[in-house]
């Protein structure tokens, strides 16, 4: 049961690339959310989505985007990578909105 | 709005002596408070979740956490640790699905722990 995967588990970007974060669940769920985590900031939301095609912006969305055409995907875009955007990213999904989460492996990303 | 509060960003245990990690929350409707862990290199992993239901709530790997209202408190302990629970935990809040809150999962900014011999 691969639960929530997430792809690559890392990346090097140059300052001003872009790129894309895949993340697929096969568990069904309708909610699913984009953290990043940063050493001693805990995690914070980037963007969630309720169902396919209904996404709302979390607390850090600046220079990320998302889109949600299914039900099993969400990526996340990075547009014009920015030193900032180093971090560690984690997609999750729910069966609720709020309720207990389903974490990825994370994919760690840093740009240069 | 809501918020998680974790006191300790490191904290030290010898192996077999008593683990106590602190949250404390801040909601304005009844929560969910959750303890996740984190194990190096690796994703979050639910350890256990209170959802109004006994204040008194078991986990995996021997962890509980006790649900106290007039203290706003979700302290994680476990009586006797071991070296395999070195890692990170995080505590985290949500308003109850229930209510209405439709909001989102809150984190705490997590606590180091480190089990020595």
């Amino acid at each position: 049961n691969a639960g929530v995967t997430q792809t690559p588990k890392f990346r090097i970007l140059k300052i001003g690339q872009s790129m894309t974060l895949q993340c697929a669940q096969d568990m069904n769920h309708n909610y699913m959310y984009w953290y990043r985590q940063d050493p001693g900031m805990g995690l914070k939301l980037i963007y969630y989505s309720v169902g396919a095609g209904i996404t709302d912006k979390g607390e850090v969305p600046n220079g990320y985007n998302v889109s949600r055409s299914t039900t099993e995907d969400f990526p996340l875009r990075l547009e014009l990578a920015a030193p900032s955007q180093t971090s560690v990213y984690f997609c999750a999904s729910s069966y609720l909105l709020g309720a207990e989460a389903f974490f990825g492996q994370g994919t760690r990303l840093t740009v240069v | 709005a809501q918020s998680v509060t974790q006191l300790g960003s490191h904290v030290s245990v010898s192996e077999g002596a008593l683990v106590l990690l602190r949250c404390n929350y801040s909601s304005s409707v009844p929560p969910y408070l959750f303890w996740y862990v984190q194990y190096p290199n690796q994703g979050l992993q639910l350890l256990l979740k209170y959802t109004s239901a006994a204040t008194l709530v078991k986990g995996i790997n021997g962890f509980e956490a006790e649900f106290k209202k007039s203290e706003t408190s979700f302290h994680l302990t476990k009586p006797s640790a071991h070296m395999s629970d070195a890692a990170e935990y995080f505590c985290a809040v949500s308003p109850s699905p229930f209510t209405g809150g439709g909001n989102k999962l809150t984190f705490g900014t997590g606590t180091q722990l480190k089990v020595e011999l």
